[in-house]
């Protein structure tokens, strides 16, 4: 079945410069791949998600970026801000039905 | 989103008992999903639902029972609950389409197995 790889565990910035989370899939048919956000005891929220017919997909500073060929996926977030703190996790659909299948998540804590 | 909702927030159990979680959606989503989330693993899939009386197992199905008689609610259902399924417990839905849709999530069942 499908597995997906996240990396960094943990993502430590200083407020106003980048942050990037990187994602790979095993799965070459997934064709979804969306990012949630998580803060501290609540529930996962997505931001941003991308098909796979597109390469590139914005939305003011957070930005999502798929490589099919290498089966890999990114998400950036450029001028960060404290209230960006929290847990990121990218998914993948599987090859079968509606599901989507999650990467380990990522800490990224802000620093003011 | 107030249209997923699930209960007990939280729940304390002994090993062994039956434990029901609950979950209601009002969106009439046909897809119905529980996911477990543990530290380092990310949120894991343990079954899911295509629509009223059709559900299949994801990837941590054991000790998990699962029933869908009407579309809007979808109980998990530990029969003897272990240590190993302390864990937050997640209901969500999405609304099927050619491509696959973002997952709605509920806020979540803190459960804990003593």
């Amino acid at each position: 079945g499908e597995n997906v790889e996240q990396h960094p565990s943990t993502l430590s910035v200083q407020e106003g410069d980048s942050a990037v989370i990187k994602c790979t899939y095993s799965d070459s048919a997934s064709n979804y791949f969306p990012w949630y956000k998580q803060e501290l005891g609540k529930r996962p929220q997505l931001i941003i998600d991308i098909r796979s017919n597109v390469g590139e997909k914005k939305d003011q500073r957070i930005a999502v970026t798929l490589n099919k060929t290498a089966k890999h996926f990114s998400l950036h977030i450029t001028e960060t801000q404290p209230e960006d703190s929290a847990v990121y996790f990218c998914a993948a659909s599987s090859r079968y039905g509606n599901k989507l299948v999650f990467g380990a998540g990522t800490i990224l804590r802000v620093k003011s | 989103d107030a249209g997923i909702t699930q209960s007990p927030r939280y729940k304390i159990t002994e090993t062994g008992r039956q434990v029901t979680l609950m979950c209601h959606q009002t969106w009439s989503h046909s897809y119905m999903f529980w996911y477990r989330q543990d530290l380092g693993h990310g949120l894991r899939l343990i079954y899911y639902s295509a629509a009223a009386d059709i559900t299949d197992k994801g990837e941590v199905p054991d000790g998990y029972v699962v029933s869908r008689s009407k579309t809007e609610n979808f109980p998990l259902t530990l029969e003897s609950a272990t240590r190993s399924q302390t864990s937050v417990y997640f209901c969500a839905s999405s609304v099927p389409g050619t491509d696959n849709s973002p997952l709605h999530f509920g806020n979540g069942t803190r459960l804990t197995v003593t």
